[in-house]
């Protein structure tokens, strides 16, 4: 079994939608969570940050952290093309510098 | 430059041959990373200097080789490569201090295919 498990998609909606990835992980250990934008042909950006359980904001984006559950998700508000990526799910231990990344969720937004 | 910068941006190199890929970061940050990326996996962490120690996943072949000379440059260098080591080589770097907030920016990549 994967630390990390990740819906590779692609994930089709059309411009304007609410789109949700998800993640799930089997290590309890996992404290901080991450969620990376990879365009085509470039490296990983990073979108959203959270510490343990809840939700937080930033513009659009809303990432949700379920602990419990195991399960932590990226809501994207009113899409659009510009958010056609590979979406990928990464999460640490308390301590050290070791990110495990899930395998990416493809969206495309179309227009 | 700004940011993480990695070259060459492609390689396309034979089983036999030796070739090395650099990664340069320009934000003052003390720990470096190279990743691997094949495609439908997760990235896979390779090498780990921090501080100028190296942590390394034991389950990287000797064939590839990582070299830090300071806390802004990092080299892969690569010898008798598997068609298998196709794939795209991510760089990274961070502050790398204690604190759980460790930011990663990565480099946009080396495309690497082994013939």
């Amino acid at each position: 079994q994967k630390e990390v498990e990740q819906d590779p998609g692609p994930l089709s909606v059309p411009e304007g939608a609410i789109v949700s990835l998800n993640c799930t992980y089997s290590n309890s250990a996992f404290q901080y969570f991450m969620w990376y934008r990879q365009y085509s042909r470039k490296g990983p950006e990073l979108l959203m940050y959270t510490y343990s359980s809840g939700n937080k904001e930033d513009g659009r984006f809303t990432a949700q952290v379920d602990k419990s559950s195991k399960y932590i998700s990226l809501f994207i508000r009113d899409s659009q093309p510009s958010d056609s990526a590979t979406y990928l799910c990464a999460m640490k231990r308390n301590a050290g510098n070791m990110l495990t990344f899930g395998g990416g969720t493809r969206l495309m937004v179309k227009p | 430059e700004t940011g993480v910068t990695q070259t060459p941006r492609h390689l396309v190199m034979g089983m036999t041959n030796k070739k090395s890929l650099k990664c340069e970061q320009h934000l003052g940050h003390n720990a470096m990373y190279w990743y691997k990326q094949s495609a439908k996996k997760p990235l896979e962490l390779m090498f780990v200097y921090s501080l100028e120690e190296r942590v390394e996943n034991n389950s990287v072949p000797s064939r590839f080789s990582p070299e830090c000379p300071n806390s802004s440059h990092l080299f892969l260098h690569l010898h008798t490569l598997q068609p298998e080591d196709s794939a795209l080589y991510l760089c990274a770097s961070s502050q790398g201090s204690a604190g759980a907030k460790d930011t990663q920016y990565f480099g946009p990549g080396t495309r690497l295919t082994v013939l």
